[in-house]
């Protein structure tokens, strides 16, 4: 398994700003993914991170709105920009352990609030 | 592509009862699959899982058998307690598939299990 930390675990928002989301893995991992779960909805994949290449986004989600840096094997960052209500949701970064492997570990969660 | 069909929510049963949720999925190849549990106010766990056809996933009394000949994996548990109440999520991934699976999971909706005493 993976022990997966993120900062910050809630936040509220104004609408029209942007709020960065950490990802902090104990080990090193090549990929790691970016899900979000809107109220009383499942996960839905946003994007694939990996090491020393661009992410990679799924259909309906684009970079300028959620810019992923990925600067080394245990970190990532997603950020949320000109944010708006219907982005209030809990966002997942998740990692396969080990890796290539099939089973995903999930870190705990931000809940982000916009108001 | 892939999809995960799960019952849907919420489902109320009494302490001691026997639980089922089903699930049902499509995939390209031949997945993985997962349960994944989401108690009030945490993370998403990982519950059990199975990566081929008839095998068995077991933990914590929990058991879901890997069916391919009717694409399922349904959720059992003999005796519910009051613990167990919580989101479940199955999902599927076919990340090991040779002929170039998805790497990202496929989550079905969710069934909210509330377990009275």
């Amino acid at each position: 398994s993976a022990v997966i930390s993120q900062k910050p675990s809630r936040d509220i928002c104004q609408r029209g700003t942007s709020l960065t989301i950490q990802c902090q893995v104990d080990s090193q991992v090549t990929m790691m993914f970016w899900y979000r779960q809107q109220p009383g909805q499942s996960l839905t994949l946003i994007a694939t991170a990996n090491q020393g290449s661009e992410a990679t986004y799924e259909s309906g989600f684009v970079i300028d709105k959620f810019p992923i840096s990925r600067p080394n094997l245990t970190f990532s960052t997603l950020t949320v920009s000109n944010m708006s209500p219907e982005d209030s949701s809990i966002y997942l970064c998740s990692v396969y352990a080990p890796p290539g492997q099939e089973t995903q570990y999930f870190g705990p969660g931000t809940r982000l609030l916009v108001l | 592509g892939n999809s995960v069909t799960q019952m849907e929510g919420p489902v109320t049963l009494s302490e001691e009862a026997f639980l089922t949720i089903n699930c049902t999925y499509t995939a390209t190849g031949y997945p993985s699959l997962f349960w994944y549990v989401q108690y009030p106010g945490e993370g998403l766990q990982l519950l059990l899982k199975a990566t081929k056809a008839d095998d068995k996933g077991s933990n914590k009394g929990f058991e879901a058998t890997y069916r391919k000949e009717t694409t399922s994996f349904h959720l059992e548990k003999g005796s519910v307690q009051v613990s167990d109440s919580a989101v479940y999520f199955c999902a599927l991934s076919d990340r090991m598939y040779s002929g170039g699976g998805a790497d990202g999971l496929t989550f079905g909706k969710g069934t909210h299990l509330i377990i009275q005493p």
